[in-house]
Formats: structure tokens, sequence, C-alpha cells
């Protein structure tokens, strides 16, 4: 069973569109994230939901906008495409509303803007 | 904000050899988690280790919380060891985001 799942695996799109990328963990886990990886392989959070609530938002343009219908998805949602905004997105999770806990990641979300 | 240097940067070993990865870091840290990304993007968890030092078959990792180092150690290399190795701290202050380092590309050649 997939503890920590996304969708799209793959996501090609056109600049200017708008984008959804689903997640979804079934660990029970209180916190989950999204997370950037740049072209340079380097990972940097971009939001953090802990019990349906945004508690990090870290330096993001406002149109990525996360959202939590339940504290097992958070979705996040992409307005006006950039070319930038080609890289992958991972969804995590863990079980602590602090930072001690094991995150546990989701397969990645692979966007490319074109 | 919180530094975290990994070394080497690039490491190639032959099948069958082994290599410590290092991780430095700035800052006191109450998380921090090892990850192995393998080549096909996969982000897997090695190891949860603040401090301490753990082990789970040819792999092992080591924190030295009080001088701000950890390392991982892989012991008798295999191909399918071949990915970009990631560390990843959290500063003791809490509800802060896991931060990670440029990891180090590790290929192992047959």
């Amino acid at each position: 069973d997939t503890a920590v799942s996304q969708t799209p695996k793959y996501l090609v799109t056109q600049m200017g569109n708008d984008k959804s990328i689903k997640c979804e963990q079934n660990l029970g886990h209180d916190t989950m994230y999204w997370y950037k990886q740049d072209s340079k392989k380097f990972l940097k959070i971009m939001f953090s939901y802990n019990n349906k609530e945004l508690i990090i938002n870290e330096t993001v343009p406002n149109r990525f906008s996360p959202k939590s219908p339940d504290k097992a998805h958070l979705n996040l949602h992409i307005n006006s495409l950039e070319l930038g905004d080609s890289a992958v997105y991972f969804c995590a999770s863990s079980q602590a509303g602090g930072w001690v806990e094991t995150q546990y990641f989701g397969p990645g979300t692979r966007l490319l803007v074109l | 904000g919180i530094q975290v240097e990994q070394s080497p940067p690039d490491l190639i070993l032959q099948e069958g050899a082994n290599s410590t990865l290092r991780c430095n870091f700035s800052d006191s840290v109450n998380n921090l988690q090892w990850f192995h990304q393998n080549p096909w993007g996969q982000l897997i968890n090695l190891f949860y280790i603040p401090s301490g030092t753990k082990q789970n078959g040819r792999l092992s990792a080591t924190t030295v919380a009080t001088e701000r180092y950890s390392l991982l150690y892989i012991s008798s290399s295999q191909t399918t060891d071949s990915g970009v190795y990631f560390c990843a701290v959290a500063l003791y202050s809490g509800n802060t985001p896991l931060v990670f380092g440029k990891g180090t590309r590790l290929s192992v050649i047959a």
C-alpha cells in the first residue's frame, strides 16, 4: 500500500494554464507538506499544513495555493503557470504537529511548463 | 537560516567499495534525516537520526549533534546504491521546515 501518493506523476502544460496536483497519505499523519525540487536537485519547503491549517508558507508566489479538504489530503493549485515553475513537486507527511518526526515523501510530480 | 553542507558533491565507487558521506550543519537541530533519491526520482527515508548511531543492513549513520555533523556509511556498495543522498535538518526551535543539503551524487560502477 502506498503511504503517500501523488497524482499525476507527470504533467506537461502550456504557460498561462492553471493546474492542480493532488496528494493523499494513508498513514494517519497530522502534518503534510509540499516541497519543490528544481533542476539542480535542490529541495525546498513550500507549504506545511497541520490538521488542515496552514502553519508554514515560505516565500512562494501567490499563484501557488495549497488546499487541505481533510488531514489526509493536501492539494496544490497553481495558477497562470510560468516556465520557471517547471520542477518536481513532492508531497510529504509526518506524525506530530512539530518537526521532530520522520517525514515520508510521495513519488513526486514532474511538472513541465512549455 | 540554518546552513547544510554535504560532501563530497560527487562520488564514483567501484562495486564492493565502502564510502562515507558527510553532512555539516550550522545550528542545533532536533531533526536530521538521510534520504536516498534513486535514479527514478523517488525519495527514500534512510534514517531519522538527530543524534547517536543507527544501522540498517549495509548502511549506518552517526550524528554528533554537539559537533554539528552527521556521517552516512555505505559498505560493500552495489550498483543499486547509485543516486543522490540528501541530508535534511530542522532547527531546535520547532515548527521549522526541513532544510536540505545539496546532496551527494553517488555512482557505483560494476
